[in-house]
């Protein structure tokens, strides 16, 4: 079955802290994988995907097939990071499978 | 604006109506893309539209459909409504067909509410 699991709803990191949003998913292929953010307020839009290999606002996601994994990391969290983070893959037919989400809180 | 944009913002309704969602995508976007939001299921893909043709489908209900139209807005039709309906409809659009080389920039959705 194809599934993006997002084990936490919610994430409370205090300000300096690292970050790593945990996203797990489950594809019989090669994924193509996303981070998506919602900022309060705001529309969703793209943080970073994988084949990019780039890093955004100092977030950066690294695809590890043998884990099955696409973890967002950030190694010192700020409060405008406080948002709703959506992990997302693209299949092969370019059906996109989304998360449930993470809210992350990070704490002053 | 000109960013995506659906109508209206919110609409209240009640069970075995029908309803209409319209999203018009960024100037240049020839792909739109609908999306359900409810607190059980999260973001679900329902289906995908390029340049007036239906380029991929993912969850979505036999009671409901969509079109994209010549100008490229494209509409939801929401059929024989359920409780269940209820929900946060987003639109997305990107330049080309395929998600991945084109980001999709999302609309701030249509909140359905069917009593």
């Amino acid at each position: 079955a194809q599934r993006v699991t997002q084990p936490e709803k919610l994430l409370s990191v205090f300000k300096g802290a690292p970050v790593e949003l945990k996203c797990n998913y489950s594809y019989s292929g090669s994924p193509e994988l996303f981070w998506y953010v919602q900022y309060s307020r705001q529309r969703l839009q793209l943080l970073l995907r994988h084949i990019s290999r780039e890093s955004i606002k100092g977030f950066t996601a690294d695809l590890n097939k043998g884990e099955t994994s696409f973890h967002l990391k950030k190694p010192f969290a700020q409060e405008e990071d406080s948002a709703m983070y959506y992990c997302a893959l693209r299949t092969r037919d370019d059906k996109i499978i989304f998360g449930k989400g993470t809210r992350l809180h990070i704490l002053p | 604006d000109s960013g995506v944009t659906q109508t209206p913002k919110h609409l209240i309704t009640a069970t075995g109506q029908r309803v209409t969602l319209r999203c018009s995508p960024r100037s240049g976007d020839l792909s739109v893309y609908w999306y359900q939001q409810s607190l059980d299921q999260g973001l679900q893909f329902l289906i995908q539209y390029y340049n007036g043709e239906e380029r991929a489908k993912g969850n979505i209900l036999e009671r409901f459909s969509a079109q994209q139209f010549p100008d490229l807005h494209s509409e939801l039709n929401l059929s024989s409504l359920e409780l269940g309906d209820s929900a946060l409809y987003f639109c997305a659009s990107s330049r080309g067909g395929r998600a991945d080389y084109n980001e999709q920039f999302f609309g701030p959705g249509t909140r359905l509410t069917v009593l």
